[in-house]
């Protein structure tokens, strides 16, 4: 079974809208954190967000937040007001056994944005 | 400044060669990861190490190799082995402990002739 899934192949918002994107996950781990990363088509992986298990309020960066909804496993990634440069790949993550060191982070398959004038 | 550098950016390799993949880091990270991503799809990971002269295996891990005798250098072999290497290939590092973000390089696109 997947651990992390991203339903939405591709999204399309005009400039200045919100869009969420959907990230749904799997695991029996109760700490773990959640990451979302955006990748342009340059290729390289730029952090937005990080949501941990045990955070009480949900995660907010500049124009990104994470809706993190734990009973339902998920943890959407809400970009406000969109700009024409977050046209690019955005990635889920999860990393579970956060009290242990160095374990890698699971990748979901990835939501293309394509944000129009 | 601060960061990871991988080369080469992009590397040809005829069937049958072994090619090695360069990554260096100078965020004293102790955590290096290397991720394998195909065209439309998510990473997926091939090795991790957590400290120097130690490594695990990912999901991926047939047809590579790694080494780790510096903490600041993580490089990847991708040998003869691998039956589908055209891919492009990226790595992180991170500090160890509860909470991590991984830092990535610019990665290296390799393709098979």
């Amino acid at each position: 079974a997947q651990k992390i899934t991203q339903t939405q192949p591709g999204m399309f918002v005009q400039e200045k809208e919100a869009v969420t994107l959907d990230c749904t996950y799997d695991t029996s781990d109760p700490s773990y954190g959640l990451f979302w990363y955006k990748q342009p088509s340059s290729g390289e992986m730029i952090f937005l967000i990080y949501q941990g298990s045990y955070d009480q309020q949900n995660a907010t960066e500049g124009r990104y937040s994470l809706n993190f909804q734990k009973a339902r496993k998920s943890a959407n990634l809400v970009i406000s007001a969109s700009q024409l440069g977050d046209s690019a790949m955005y990635f889920c993550a999860m990393r579970e056994g956060l009290g242990q060191a160095g374990t890698a982070l699971i990748f979901g398959k990835g939501t293309t944005l394509s944000v129009s004038s | 400044d601060g960061g990871i550098t991988q080369s080469p950016k992009y590397l040809f390799r005829k069937e049958g060669q072994n090619v090695t993949l360069s990554c260096e880091q100078n965020l004293n990270h102790d955590a290096m990861y290397w991720y394998r991503q195909d065209p439309g799809q998510g990473l997926r990971l091939i090795y991790y190490s957590q400290i120097v002269n130690d490594f695990q295996k990912g999901d991926i891990a047939e047809g590579y190799s790694v080494s780790r005798e510096k903490k600041e250098s993580f490089p990847l072999t991708v040998t003869s082995a691998q039956k589908n290497p055209t891919a492009f290939y990226l790595c992180a590092s991170a500090y160890s402990g509860a909470y991590n973000e991984q830092f990535f390089g610019p990665g290296t696109r390799l393709t098979v002739l």
